[in-house]
Order: C-alpha cells, then sequence, then structure tokens
C-alpha cells in the first residue's frame, strides 16, 4: 500500500499571500496525484488531477507540481473561500486507493 | 446536472447491517467506475471499495473485506453499499463518487454524503 504524507498539519497565511502544500508518497505514483478541498460540513471538492491539471471550474490561482514521490499544491492568493482542509491521493498503484492526512489552511 | 445523493444512514447496533443508497442523475452510472470513500468523524478520507463501469471488476479495501458489498441497480441509476457485521469503527460518512472520467482514478463529483453511527 502505498502511503501518502502531507505536511505541514497545519498552516497559518494571511489573506492574499501564497500557500504552498506538499504531499510525498512513499514510493513512485507517477504523475497520477490528486487534490481535493474540503470545507467544514461539505463533501470533498477535486481540484487537481494529473498531479497538475486544473479541474473544470477552479480558478487559475490554484497549481500542482510534482511527479514521483514529491507534489505540492499552491494557492497564489490566498481568498477568504480557500481557508479549509486539503487532501492528496494517488491513484497510480490500487487497490487501495490512498488519500494523505491533509492539510489545514487557516487565517492567520 | 451532474449529482449524486446519498441515502439511508443512521445509528445502528454493532453486528447489525444497514444498505447505503447513492442516486446518480445526469449521467449513467453504468457507464463509470463508481467509488465508495468514507471519513471517521473529525478524520481524513478513507477508501472504501470501487465497482468498475462494466461490473465485474470489484475492489474493497482489506478493513471492509468480507463485510460490505458495493452493487448497482442499473434500471434506476443507483449505487449501493450493503454494510453487514458492523463494527464501531465503521462509523463514519460515507460518500459515493464518480470517477472523473474512464478509468481515471481521481473522483468527481462527490455526493453529499450520509453519516452511519455504529453504536450500542
Amino acid at each position: 500500500e502505498i502511503v501518502m504524507t502531507q505536511s505541514p498539519a497545519t498552516l497559518s497565511v494571511s489573506p492574499g499571500e501564497r500557500a504552498t502544500l506538499s504531499c510525498r508518497a512513499s514510493q513512485s505514483v507517477s504523475s497520477n496525484l490528486a487534490w481535493y478541498q474540503q470545507k467544514p460540513g461539505q463533501a470533498p471538492r477535486l481540484l487537481i488531477y494529473g498531479a497538475s491539471t486544473r479541474a473544470t471550474g477552479i480558478p487559475a490561482r490554484f497549481s500542482g507540481n510534482g511527479s514521483g514521490t514529491e507534489f505540492t499544491l499552491t494557492i497564489s492568493s490566498l481568498q477568504s473561500e480557500d481557508f479549509a482542509v486539503y487532501y492528496c491521493q494517488q491513484y497510480n498503484n490500487w487497490p487501495p486507493y490512498t488519500f494523505g492526512q491533509g492539510t489545514k489552511l487557516e487565517i492567520k | 446536472q451532474v449529482q449524486l445523493v446519498e441515502s439511508g444512514g443512521g445509528v445502528v447496533q454493532p453486528g447489525r447491517s444497514l444498505r447505503l443508497s447513492c442516486a446518480a442523475s445526469g449521467f449513467t452510472l453504468s457507464s463509470y467506475g463508481m467509488h465508495w470513500v468514507r471519513q471517521a468523524p473529525g478524520k481524513g478520507l478513507d477508501w472504501v471499495a470501487v465497482m468498475w463501469s462494466g461490473g465485474n471488476n470489484i475492489y474493497y479495501a482489506d478493513s471492509v473485506k468480507g463485510r460490505l458489498t458495493i452493487s448497482r441497480d442499473n434500471s434506476k441509476n443507483t449505487l449501493y453499499l450493503q454494510m453487514n457485521s458492523l463494527r464501531a469503527e465503521d462509523t463514519a460518512v460515507y460518500y459515493c463518487a464518480r470517477e472523473g472520467g474512464i478509468a481515471t482514478g481521481w473522483f468527481d463529483p462527490w455526493g453529499q454524503g450520509t453519516l452511519v453511527t455504529v453504536s450500542s
């Protein structure tokens, strides 16, 4: 089973600033990685797939990068609606499909 | 409009059974891989099961194998999760999710979730 590790667990950033979230895989997942955003009481929402392709309707301030075992999600200028929990997920080696434990992005 | 709506959650005693439903609209369920993902209270996301579009390929997480069964009714465009021998650790919000495309591996969209609480 591929273990996904996200860092940091919590990230405090001011609105308008840049946020960079990290995700590491225990073995290579090529570019088969997705990012999701989850707000309290809501279902996750797909942001990025293929490590760097934005999903339909996702603003350009969200960008994904990386391949192999190291990945990043960058939000270039944080808006109030971006404060949420973010998860990475690998779909290269399955079953199981595995998620990171999440990074909580909070307002500084 | 593509939409998934789960139902069937509730409070159930350990060892009992429950069946969750996921009604799909805006697309044909049988044309896509469909997943169940769960989230324990205050915890992260945990993949549970997948049924591929052909219906013959089904996979489960080890933690649920032999107790949870994924199925679908094409005539009702509905996905199911039959949950037997429930344990306290099965307590979670259960989401159904469609694969973003044919055999893609990412999940989009997700339903709103249904809460299952296993407690005596």
